[in-house]
């Protein structure tokens, strides 16, 4: 089951640029995660936020939450050449200790 | 360096053939995981274990075998009755009852010959 709906599914941007990329989610859900994963590697944890938290900041990271439209957003400031890569969330919704992820956004950034 | 191992890089099965995926942490973690990824696909949960000698199936484990001998260890079989095993192959670990903050090994790349 995919509860995770990343939008948009592509971004390109010019380096120096904000990138905001998306999640909805169907489900309540204790807690909204995201990562990236760099082209045939595995993901890496950027943030989590929990459903009591609205906004979080991991440097030039900022994640929000907005419980009662079941999304969050990831917003990138300053993008660099490095940010290339595919950004996904998941949700822990599962009682079962199952992550729920999306299809991931895209992100290019061109220099 | 604590962190999670994954080999091969590159694994090529042949019809009817069984292959074994390893999955290798030194982060001291109870529960670790193995998703599979498809082309512009979210991960999909195949098994998961939180403690030795115990593990749970996903939702896709159809074809799929694994066993968790040693903390350390979750190695995948991904056995003849997976008809489509062409995928790339995460394997995972966290802390046990915490799915939060997953580490991530870099992947193994199966395809059929």
């Amino acid at each position: 089951s995919q509860q995770g709906e990343e939008d948009p599914q592509a971004l390109s941007i010019q380096e120096g640029e904000n990138a905001t990329m998306n999640c909805s989610y169907k489900t309540s859900i204790n807690n909204l995660q995201w990562y990236r994963q760099n082209s045939g590697r595995g993901l890496v944890h950027l943030i989590l936020i929990r459903s009591n938290e609205r906004e979080k900041h991991s440097g030039r990271l900022r994640v929000t939450l907005d419980t009662s439209k079941k999304s969050s957003s990831l917003l990138i400031t300053a993008s660099r050449a490095a940010d290339t890569a595919s950004y996904f969330c998941a949700t822990d919704a599962d009682s079962n200790y199952q992550l729920i992820w999306g299809a991931g956004t895209k992100l290019i950034i061109k220099p | 360096d604590g962190g999670i191992t994954q080999s091969p890089k590159y694994l090529f099965r042949k019809e009817g053939q069984n292959v074994t995926l390893s999955c290798e942490q030194n982060l001291n973690h109870d529960a670790m995981y193995w998703y599979r990824q498809d082309p512009g696909q979210g991960l999909r949960l195949i098994y998961y274990s939180q403690i030795v000698n115990d593990f749970q199936k996903g939702d896709i484990a159809e074809g799929y075998s694994v066993s968790r001998e040693k903390k350390e260890s979750f190695p995948l079989t991904v056995t003849s009755a997976q008809k489509n095993p062409t995928a790339f192959y995460l394997c995972a670990s966290s802390w046990r009852q915490k799915n939060e903050k997953l580490f991530f090994g870099s992947g193994t790349q199966l395809s059929v010959l």
